[in-house]
C-alpha cells in the first residue's frame, strides 16, 4: 500500500495563477483533510471532508476549495494564489473523522512569487 | 477554537538521555494525538490517546484529559529521534495542533 498520496512534491506559482494540489489514499479510509505548514509552526486545518461527498471548512479555509472526487481522492484548488499561501501543504486521512489517528502524505511544497 | 501550547519549544539531547515533552490544551477535547516530523518533513503518527497510558518501544505516552495536558516520554534518545515533535487536539470539526517541540539528539 502507498498510503497517502500527494502531487506535485513542488510547484512555484506566480501571484494570480491557479493550481490544484492532488491527494488519494489508498487505505479505505472514510475522512480526509487538507492542512498548511508555516515555517515555526504548527498545522493549521484549511478543509476537511468527514465522508465523501462532504466537505467542511477548517481553521483557515479563505482562498481555497477542496474537492472530495469520490473515496479515495480530496483535491485542493488555489483560484488566485497569493504570496501568503507560500507554504507546505499535507493530505491526511484516517478511518473515521474524530475517533482514529490521522495519516498523512509527504507533503506539497508551494511558493507564490 | 482551543489553544494547545507545546514545552519546551526546543531540547537537545545526549543520545541515550531521556526526556519528557507535554501538551496542554485550553478545553475539553474528543481525541488527542503525538506526532513526528523527521527532518525530511514526513510526519508519523505516533500514538492516539485521547486518556490514559500507551506504550510503544522506547516511547510513551500518557493523557490526563481532567487536567488537559499530555505528556509524551522518550526513554534511552537516539539520533534518529531527532526532529519536531506535535501533539494535535479534536474538538467536534476541528483539529489543533501546537507548535511543536524541535528535538535534536546529538552522538
Amino acid at each position: 500500500n502507498a498510503g497517502v498520496t500527494q502531487t506535485p512534491k513542488f510547484q512555484v506559482l506566480k501571484t494570480g495563477q491557479s493550481m490544484t494540489l492532488q491527494c488519494a489514499q489508498d487505505m479505505n479510509h472514510n475522512s480526509m483533510y487538507w492542512y498548511r505548514q508555516d515555517p515555526g509552526m504548527g498545522l493549521r486545518l484549511i478543509y476537511y471532508s468527514a465522508s465523501e461527498g462532504t466537505t467542511d471548512k477548517g481553521e483557515v479555509p479563505n482562498g481555497y476549495n477542496v474537492s472530495r472526487l469520490n473515496k479515495r481522492e480530496f483535491s485542493l484548488r488555489l483560484e488566485s494564489a497569493a504570496p501568503s499561501q507560500t507554504s507546505v501543504y499535507f493530505c491526511a486521512s484516517s478511518v473515521f473523522r474524530t475517533v482514529d489517528t490521522q495519516y498523512f502524505g509527504p507533503g506539497t511544497r508551494l511558493t507564490v512569487l | 477554537g482551543i489553544q494547545v501550547e507545546q514545552s519546551p519549544p526546543d531540547l537537545i539531547l545526549q543520545e541515550g538521555a531521556n526526556s519528557t515533552l507535554r501538551c496542554n490544551f485550553s478545553d475539553s477535547v474528543n481525541n488527542l494525538q503525538w506526532f513526528h516530523q523527521n527532518p525530511w518533513g514526513q510526519l508519523i503518527n505516533l500514538f492516539y490517546i485521547p486518556s490514559g497510558t500507551k506504550q510503544n518501544g522506547r516511547l510513551s505516552a500518557t493523557t490526563v484529559a481532567t487536567e488537559r495536558y499530555s505528556l509524551l516520554y522518550i526513554s534511552s534518545s537516539q539520533t534518529t529521534d531527532s526532529g519536531v515533535y506535535f501533539c494535535a487536539a479534536n474538538t467536534g470539526n476541528q483539529f489543533y495542533f501546537g507548535t511543536g517541540t524541535s528535538l535534536t539528539v546529538i552522538p
